[in-house]
């Protein structure tokens, strides 16, 4: 089975400040790891995406997320937040070699950057 | 949400009535997806088209049904027997499975009388 954990409902920083928003995964094997954002009353946009390789994947809007390996986890961040950074973030896994063949998302954290 | 449409944005149904839901995408993707947001639960996925003609179930399956006739076209009908159908439904593209990045539609808030 293949799961994703996002601990915090919501993160709230102050713009200017970095932000983190975390994520945590459970999969048999390798992972795809990826990050989308959901502005209100819309769909899902695609941030960034880990397949293989270099540990540090930069992405959209200045968005990046360090995939760690030994602590499961794909946690996004970024140097400098903007008030337009706040929208709820989605984290997501499918496993490279498992069954599943769809990929399974994380209940969400709402990001809120105060002016 | 470029490439990927879904109708009606707002949809009321009555309890006992069957809805269906429309995605249509001009991305020439194979791959095609349904899941169901609810409050604090992030997505769930219903339904995924890998390539025409085929689909599988997902995590929620029960009470909805969809048909992939054509590669553009991906409709979901959300069933009488679905007993809490009052979500917000996205639909989603990709060229194939993941590592493939999905495209989303900007969805339909279901709303059931």
């Amino acid at each position: 089975a293949q799961s994703v954990a996002q601990p915090e409902d919501q993160v709230n920083v102050a713009e200017g400040n970095p932000l983190t928003v975390k994520c945590t995964y459970s999969v048999s094997g390798n992972p795809y790891l990826f990050w989308y954002v959901q502005y209100p009353n819309r769909g899902l946009q695609f941030l960034l995406k880990y397949i293989t390789g270099d540990n540090l994947v930069k992405g959209s809007y200045g968005f990046e997320a360090e995939f760690n390996k030994s602590q499961t986890s794909f946690h996004l961040k970024k140097p400098s937040a903007l008030v337009s950074d706040s929208a709820l973030y989605f984290c997501a896994v499918r496993g490279k070699d498992t069954g599943r063949r769809a990929l399974t998302f994380g209940s969400g954290t709402r990001l809120q950057v105060q002016p | 949400d470029g490439g990927i449409t879904q109708s009606p944005k707002y949809l009321f149904r009555k309890e006992g009535q069957n809805v269906t839901l429309s995605c249509e995408q001009n991305l020439n993707h194979d791959a095609m997806y349904w899941y169901r947001q609810d409050p604090g639960q992030g997505l769930r996925l219903i339904y995924y088209s890998q390539i025409v003609n085929d689909f599988q179930k997902g995590d929620i399956a029960e009470g909805y049904s969809v048909s992939r006739e054509k590669k553009e076209s991906f409709p979901l009908t959300v069933t009488s027997a679905q007993k809490n159908p009052t979500a917000f439904y996205l639909c989603a593209s990709s060229l194939g499975l993941a590592p493939n990045e999905q495209f989303f539609g900007p969805g339909t808030r279901l709303t059931v009388l």
